[in-house]
């Protein structure tokens, strides 16, 4: 079965230090990940996608196939940065069209 | 830029009311999508739309549930008969294939 997990509900690190938010997802076949970003009251937005692979607002995230992984990545964290982070897979096997959100790893960024 | 607009931002029902929750999508996107969020929980799909017809939905998408392009702009979630259990946040989506989706701000549904 599809499955998208983030194993930290919640992630506090001081302005300034490097954050690093946990993906692993299960899929049979070959999924594309995304990174989508909700600031408080907004809606959520899409921050990266893996075929991309950009880097927006000083992120990165690297799909590991071998560990099934897209860890979010960025080097020095700025409170602007709080917000809630949500993995997400699409991806099309025997059975269709899939969508999965992972469960969310809120990120406080304290000053 | 434009985005995905919902309407209304909040809406409070009876339970076993009708609801119709209201989507307009980006204009050349192709797709569509909702999702619900029930307070606390993750975001769960529940259907996706193409050509006029649903493509894929979850098991969340029962009998209840119905959706429609009445217009070529707007896309409907109708709930036939609301629950307690669907008090949620409702986020419409739109994409232009089946990639990048762009979110609405949502719908809070609450049923009494």
């Amino acid at each position: 079965a599809q499955r998208v997990t983030q194993p930290e509900k919640l992630l506090s690190v001081f302005k300034g230090a490097p954050v690093e938010l946990k993906c692993n997802y299960s899929y049979s076949g070959s999924p594309e990940l995304f990174w989508y970003v909700q600031y408080s009251r907004q809606r959520l937005q899409l921050l990266l996608r893996h075929i991309s692979r950009e880097s927006i607002k000083g992120f990165t995230a690297d799909l590991n196939k071998g560990e099934t992984s897209f860890h979010l990545k960025k080097p020095f964290a700025q409170e602007e940065d709080s917000a809630m982070y949500y993995c997400a897979l699409s991806g099309r096997d025997n059975y269709g069209q899939n969508f999965v959100f992972g469960p969310g790893t809120r990120l406080s960024v304290l000053p | 830029e434009p985005e995905v607009t919902q309407t209304p931002s909040h809406q409070v029902t009876q339970m076993g009311q009708e609801v119709i929750l209201r989507c307009v999508p980006i204009s050349n996107h192709l797709y569509f999508y909702w999702y619900r969020q029930i307070l606390g929980q993750k975001v769960e799909f529940l259907v996706s739309f193409y050509n006029n017809e649903i493509s894929e939905k979850s098991e969340i998408f029962d009998d209840q549930f119905s959706v429609e392009r009445p217009d070529g702009s707007n896309f409907t979630l109708k709930i036939r008969s609301t629950k307690l259990e669907d008090s949620a946040m409702y986020f419409c989506a739109s994409s232009f294939y089946t990639d990048t989706q762009y979110f609405g701000p949502g719908t809070r549904l609450t049923v009494l």
